[in-house]
């Protein structure tokens, strides 16, 4: 019973670099979010989806990109890494609303951009 | 904008004692609000989901309320173990549960 899988768990970059992060989830949500987690500023969401072929901006887009070209998977792109893009990713995913559902979440990615 | 708080950041008590963790949020138009426990290195699991026609919600030994008006949800854990030791996160959400807007948590500490 797998959920949401986040790849890869750990990355160091360097500025400029580019690369992607994926998520898979095996639970059917319409649902799914990318988030960054940064110490004392808590989870703030980058981008969304609220279906396959669907993207939209969160709270802190600039600097990402991202596609859903299938259900199951979500992938967040860094075209030219920051170091201010330094953080821990999560991804999270849901039913469709209608009947209000908790979000579940992967186990992140901590990425360092040098 | 929605801004959510919690205080303290922190918190330290013996095993045993039943406590409480506070969240307070600014706009008071929510769709839900949740509760998570996130483990050192880990990603948040679920605890409890208040709709915002709900006062409260029960899980074993905890329970959520909500309390719209004023813009307040409490956790309480009963019974308090070394388990429970986590970092406790809020979030509501607004309309169609697209997206939450997070607290930046409560650090639990059980003392044995």
């Amino acid at each position: 019973n797998a959920g949401v899988t986040q790849t890869p768990k750990f990355r160091v970059l360097k500025t400029g670099q580019s690369m992607t992060l994926l998520c898979a989830q095996d639970m059917n949500h319409e649902y799914m979010y990318w988030y960054r987690q940064d110490p004392g500023m808590g989870l703030r969401l980058i981008h969304y989806s609220v279906g396959e072929g669907t993207t939209a901006k969160g709270e802190v887009p600039d600097g990402y990109n991202v596609s859903r070209l299938k259900k199951q998977n979500f992938l967040l792109g860094l075209e030219s890494a920051a170091p201010s893009q330094t953080s821990v990713y999560f991804c999270a995913s849901s039913l469709a609303p209608g009947a209000p559902q908790p979000q579940h979440f992967g186990d992140g990615t901590r990425l360092s951009i040098l | 904008k929605q801004e959510v708080t919690q205080i303290p950041a922190a918190l330290s008590v013996p095993e045993g004692e039943n406590l409480v963790l506070n969240c307070s949020f600014t706009d008071s138009a929510i769709y839900n609000l949740q509760w998570f426990r996130q483990d050192p290195g880990k990603g948040l699991t679920s605890l409890l989901l208040i709709q915002s026609s709900q006062r409260e919600q029960t899980s074993g030994r905890l329970n959520a309320s909500l309390d719209k008006s004023s813009g307040r949800s409490t956790l309480y854990i009963a019974a308090s173990q070394p388990g429970d030791s986590a970092t406790y996160l809020c979030a509501v959400s607004d309309f169609g549960n697209e997206k939450l807007t997070f607290g930046t948590g409560t650090r639990l500490t059980i003392i044995p």
